[in-house]
């Protein structure tokens, strides 16, 4: 089964500052997703990428899809505090199901 | 367009007792999925239904049992609790045709004592 690893587990940044987190899959990716979770909340759906090289924006968030489809990326630019989370990438599965990777925690300081 | 819901948003039961839990699918989606999502970690697969179908399941003993609808919304029932269920339980909803995007509830978090 397809597995998926976030880095880092945990974020803390000062407002304004850019900042990457990284999902890495043990097999060839055909969807990516990346949501955003507030804590004991629900997933709240960012951004979807299925080909290899695609990059997709939204506000002050980017995501990207490596040419070989086994990395994503997402990159927040100028970070704010509403911007705090757990960020979390899913992966389609073979069984109808969407793996997910463990999240990474992002605290942003005014 | 309503978006998911489900019901309750908190429940506390103690070991050997069996809950339902339920999700409202959003306007116009007939595929529901249930996730478990244990503190600090990212959403376990459940199952899946598709017009009132099992669609796939997971990792996850007989006794998490589940329905759909006619209208598509779902149940997920969960017998004779052990503390280890206790969780964020996550309802998530898609459409037909090429988009797969899963569209997530609130959760319901449960705690068994």
């Amino acid at each position: 089964s397809q597995e998926l690893e976030q880095s880092p587990q945990s974020l803390i940044v000062q407002e304004g500052k850019n900042l990457t987190i990284n999902c890495t899959s043990s097999k060839t990716l055909y969807g990516l997703y990346w949501y955003k979770q507030k804590y004991g909340e629900g997933l709240i759906f960012l951004m979807m990428l299925q080909k290899g090289g695609e990059e997709k924006s939204h506000e002050k968030i980017t995501a990207k899809l490596d040419e070989k489809k086994q990395q994503s990326s997402l990159h927040i630019t100028a970070s704010q505090p509403s911007h705090a989370g757990i960020y979390l990438c899913g992966a389609d599965n073979n069984n109808n199901d969407m793996r997910f990777g463990a999240g990474t925690r992002l605290t942003v300081k005014p | 367009e309503t978006g998911v819901t489900q019901s309750p948003t908190h429940l506390i039961k103690t070991r050997g007792q069996q809950v339902t839990l339920r999700c409202s699918s959003q306007s116009g989606h007939n595929t529901v999925s249930w996730y478990q999502q244990a503190l600090g970690q990212g959403p376990q697969f459940i199952f899946q239904y598709y017009r009132e179908e099992e669609n796939g399941r997971g990792n996850f003993p007989p006794r998490f049992s589940g329905l759909q609808f006619p209208n598509y919304s779902s149940e997920l029932n969960v017998n004779a609790l052990e503390l280890d269920d206790s969780a964020l339980y996550l309802c998530a909803s898609s459409g037909t045709g090429g988009d797969r995007t899963q569209y997530f509830g609130p959760g319901t978090r449960l705690l068994v004592l």
